[in-house]
């Protein structure tokens, strides 16, 4: 079974600009959940799709939202990027809420 | 969900059994403690999870404590892929909460 992936896994954008990643979960998943990892923060939940709906969401800015397809692929979307949203942006699958979360490999951006 | 305390780093001796403990003293009946690891620059991976009973997989072992106040991840023989940084998580299983509360972690290095 294929693993979780996103793309792209490198990016760099400049301040102000907008950038949009994608995810595609585990064949199955319903559930795909984002999070942000920075060295000073470390790993924090964004927010968590399923079923096209957003189900749960964590405390970033509204600069950051996101949306799930019919197919479960889901894409997140920063606007007005800004230094401080360089990161790895992570996606994770699973079936449904409180099963096992399958990680990708992330996403790596960086804001010059 | 509870909060849980890691010690920041831990070496092991590879082939020996590396013994990583988590205290999640304000843990309730219904939470769960998750086991994740990353390994560097890589997404999570899921390594296993229990509610009161003792877990085994192929991966490593989970005891938990009686009174659940604390839990010990075990590798039975730890090799240098293990080095990776090791979170205990603990959280309730409802609906509308798929997301998980990243700690710092346990820094493993396994030394050959």
């Amino acid at each position: 079974k294929a693993g979780v992936t996103q793309t792209p896994r490198y990016l760099i954008k400049t301040r102000g600009q907008q950038v949009t990643l994608s995810c595609s979960p585990i064949s199955g998943h319903r559930s795909v959940s984002w999070y942000q990892q920075t060295p000073g923060q470390g790993l924090q939940f964004l927010f968590e799709y399923f079923s096209e709906t957003q189900r749960n969401k964590g405390n970033f800015p509204g600069r950051f939202s996101g949306r799930q397809f019919s197919n479960s692929r889901s894409e997140m979307n920063v606007s007005t990027l800004e230094l401080g949203d360089s990161a790895l942006y992570l996606c994770a699958s699973s079936w449904d809420e409180g099963y096992e979360q399958y990680f990708g490999p992330g996403t790596r951006l960086t804001v010059t | 969900d509870a909060k849980t305390t890691q010690p920041p780093s831990m070496d092991c001796a590879e082939g020996r059994a590396a013994n990583l403990p988590c205290n999640h003293s304000t843990i309730s009946g219904n939470e769960y403690v998750y086991w994740y690891r990353q390994i560097h620059s890589q997404g999570p991976q899921y390594i296993i999870h229990g509610l009161k009973n003792n877990e085994t997989n192929e991966m490593a072992s989970l005891i938990i404590t009686e009174d659940r106040k604390s839990s010990t991840l075990i590798l039975p023989h730890a090799t240098l892929r293990d080095t990776a940084v090791y979170y205990c998580i603990v959280r309730v299983v409802r609906t509308g909460a798929n997301n998980l509360f990243f700690g710092t972690g346990t820094r493993l290095t396994v030394i050959p």
